[in-house]
């Protein structure tokens, strides 16, 4: 079963503009990673955040948790046509190294 | 560095034919994953593997088999493939509590 609900589902943006995807969940975590996963191809990691971690950055992403809404953003700065492709959250539980995926947003990016 | 490599890319199937998906990796990480991926489900995971010599069951283990007789591959094995198993199969490999590293995928096709 899924852990992650992202929302939405697909989001459709202007190059330049900022893109936000929102993931919930309903058990307690140790960590949320967000992954990218382009056409065809498999994911590829983005950008872990633990439990006592509020917010984190990488280059143009940031990513905020707040565990008590069970929810997690990540948001895309100044996107690129090349941002367009499905982005997912995973969650860790208790066991830590298995994750449990959410069904993804598909981000397009028109140049 | 391959990173992760899956063979084959692709694969046709008749209901009732048995095939083994390689995974192999080269970063020397103890945790293995195989997911499946279908559309409008995310990836769930169908075994993993902790170490060398271990295997457990994840989400949809059911007609399927894993082996992890070395530590850097993971094999799936179908023995009587069945069209429900229709799917884009993804490994992974990871430390523990890490960022997961994705493969290109295999897709298989059961007629």
């Amino acid at each position: 079963s899924q852990q992650g609900e992202e929302d939405p589902q697909a989001l459709s943006i202007q190059e330049g503009e900022n893109a936000t995807m929102n993931c919930s969940y309903k058990t307690s975590i140790n960590n949320l990673q967000w992954y990218r996963q382009n056409s065809g191809r498999g994911l590829v990691h983005l950008i872990l955040i633990r439990s006592n971690e509020r917010e984190k950055h990488s280059g143009r992403l940031r990513v905020t948790l707040d565990t008590s809404k069970k929810s997690s953003s990540l948001l895309i700065t100044a996107s690129r046509a090349a941002d367009t492709a499905s982005y997912f959250c995973a969650t860790g539980g208790g066991s830590n190294y298995k994750l449990t995926f959410g069904k993804g947003t598909l981000l397009t990016v028109n140049p | 560095n391959a990173g992760v490599t899956q063979t084959p890319k692709f694969r046709v199937l008749k209901t009732g034919q048995s095939m083994t998906l390689l995974c192999a990796q080269d970063m020397n990480h103890e945790y293995m994953y195989w997911y499946r991926q279908d559309p409008g489900m995310g990836l769930r995971l169908i075994h993993y593997s902790v170490g060398e010599g271990t295997t457990a069951k994840g989400e949809v283990p059911d007609g399927y088999n894993v082996s992890r007789l070395k530590k850097q591959n993971f094999l799936l094995g179908l023995e009587s493939a069945a069209p429900s198993q229709t799917s884009v199969y993804f490994c992974a490999s990871s430390y523990w509590a890490a960022a997961q590293y994705f493969g290109p995928g295999t897709r298989l096709t059961v007629l």
